[in-house]
């Protein structure tokens, strides 16, 4: 049972446009919501997170939206640049553990 | 402060063999969390470790096993390799119950 559902499973953005990921999750006890960027040969590496008390948090050109009655959050990606092409993981997990459920990735490619 | 490392970070066996790998944290991280990476599952949580003692574990068999010393670097250990545990191992940290999670770069094991 997929706990994190990650929607588009590949996108392809031209630069300086807007990459727009999104995910959905199931339980309610979740309260932290990472997003990860993996480049090739590379471990997942922390991008933005947010805790569900806030609806969106912004750093640099990265934005999480996070609406909690729908159990959706997303990533916003402004200015894509292609040095974001990457794979994007998001996450959820309890704040009391460490036990982390991730989405199945979005392959993101931005083309000059 | 260094990253996260792990050992080796390829590795080659035969079915029915057993592997053992090896994840150093970042200084002062007590917990140490191990996924398997496949294209078609993403990241699944195999376990997590805390102060040498199992805090978590995810849905995988018995074959699947870790540990934890003292000094916090953790080995996860797979016997009976089957085909289908070919896959990228990653190891992460985290300080103390930060959710916080850094990631290894990986091992990737190939069982033929």
């Amino acid at each position: 049972q997929q706990q994190v559902k990650q929607s588009p499973q590949s996108l392809i953005v031209q630069k300086g446009g807007i990459s727009i990921i999104n995910c959905a999750y199931e339980n309610t006890a979740f309260d932290y919501f990472p997003w990860y960027q993996q480049f090739p040969g590379k471990g997942p590496a922390l991008l933005i997170a947010i805790r569900p008390d806030v609806s969106e948090k912004k750093e640099g050109r990265f934005t999480i939206s996070f609406n909690k009655s729908a159990k959706q959050f997303s990533l916003h990606i402004m200015d894509s640049q292609p040095g974001d092409s990457a794979t994007y993981f998001c996450a959820a997990s309890m704040i009391s553990g460490n036990q982390f459920y991730f989405g199945t990735g979005t392959s993101l490619t931005v083309i000059p | 402060k260094a990253g996260v490392t792990q050992t080796p970070r390829y590795l080659i066996k035969t079915r029915g063999q057993q592997v053992t790998l090896s994840c150093s944290p970042i200084s002062g991280h007590r917990s140490v969390s191990w996924y398997q990476q496949t294209p078609g599952q993403g990241l699944q949580f195999l376990f997590e470790y805390f102060s040498e003692t199992q805090r978590n574990k995810g849905n995988f068999p018995g074959r699947f096993s870790g540990r934890q010393f003292s000094n916090s670097r953790s080995e996860m250990n797979v016997s009976t390799l089957e085909l289908g545990d070919s896959a990228l191992y990653l190891c992460a940290s985290s300080y103390g119950s930060s959710n916080e999670q850094f990631f290894g770069p990986g091992t990737r094991l190939t069982v033929l």
